[in-house]
């Protein structure tokens, strides 16, 4: 089947501590993306990769940190720089983009739930 | 400044009946689109139906449709003949042009709870 997988569910972490949280998909989709997710919030986007070896800083990019090595991988660290770092992580990935792409919908992961003690 | 204006953080709808969750936008961009998105208690994001700004007509899926009102920045999700399965999150988002077509936005979302 294809989709996007998110590892681990959950994750416990002592303040302080870099954190990396994996996300792959076998979909050949081109663009991936993470948002971070807050109790009775929307989504707010983090990071997004239009393409290999490259990536772009979304709204709240201060405190993490990603890279785009394989088509199939945009893993996250949330560095100890991240003041609020407790948190739902969703990876999520499209076919494309760009302005001939506005249609493309995301497909997302189960998501990480990251809680920092 | 794009912005995502959902104002019902919860509603009530009675099985087999219609519900419609609101969504407001704001954008200055011609070009856009809108989406609409179902979060179970799972957590994973589930995608329910697209409306392009330059799209005559209302977008439908299923028991999905969108009411699509541009004079107004309006695009609120009618779910009809409502399930029990339905009980989930729903955000509105969008995305535009003038920021390369990649970065969305998302309201805060509607919790829909629907009753046996």
């Amino acid at each position: 089947d294809g989709g996007i997988t998110q590892s681990p569910k959950y994750l416990f972490r002592k303040e302080g501590q870099n954190v990396t949280l994996s996300c792959e998909q076998n979909l050949n989709h081109d663009a991936m993306y993470w948002y971070r997710q807050d109790p009775g919030q929307g989504l707010r986007l983090i990071y997004y990769s239009q393409i290999v070896n490259d990536f772009q800083k979304g709204d709240i990019a201060e405190g993490y940190s990603v890279s785009r090595e394989k088509k199939e991988s945009f893993p996250l660290t949330v560095t100890s720089a991240q003041k609020n770092p407790t948190a739902f992580y969703l990876c999520a990935s499209s076919i494309g983009g760009s302005a001939q792409g506005l249609s493309y919908e995301q497909y997302f992961g189960p998501g990480t739930r990251l809680t920092v003690t | 400044a794009q912005k995502i204006t959902q104002t019902q953080p919860g509603m009530f709808v009675q099985e087999k009946e219609a519900v419609t969750l609101d969504c407001t936008y704001d954008t200055s961009d011609p070009s856009y689109g809108l989406f609409w998105y179902k979060q179970p208690s799972s957590g994973e994001m589930i995608f329910l139906i697209y409306q392009g700004s330059y799209d005559q007509q209302n977008a439908t899926e299923g028991r999905y449709s969108l009411n699509f009102q541009k004079a107004r920045k309006s695009a609120n999700l009618v779910i009809s003949a409502s399930q029990l399965g339905d009980s989930a999150m729903y955000f509105c988002a969008m995305r535009e042009v003038n920021t390369g077509g990649f970065k969305t936005i998302f309201g805060a979302g509607t919790r829909l709870f629907v009753k046996a």
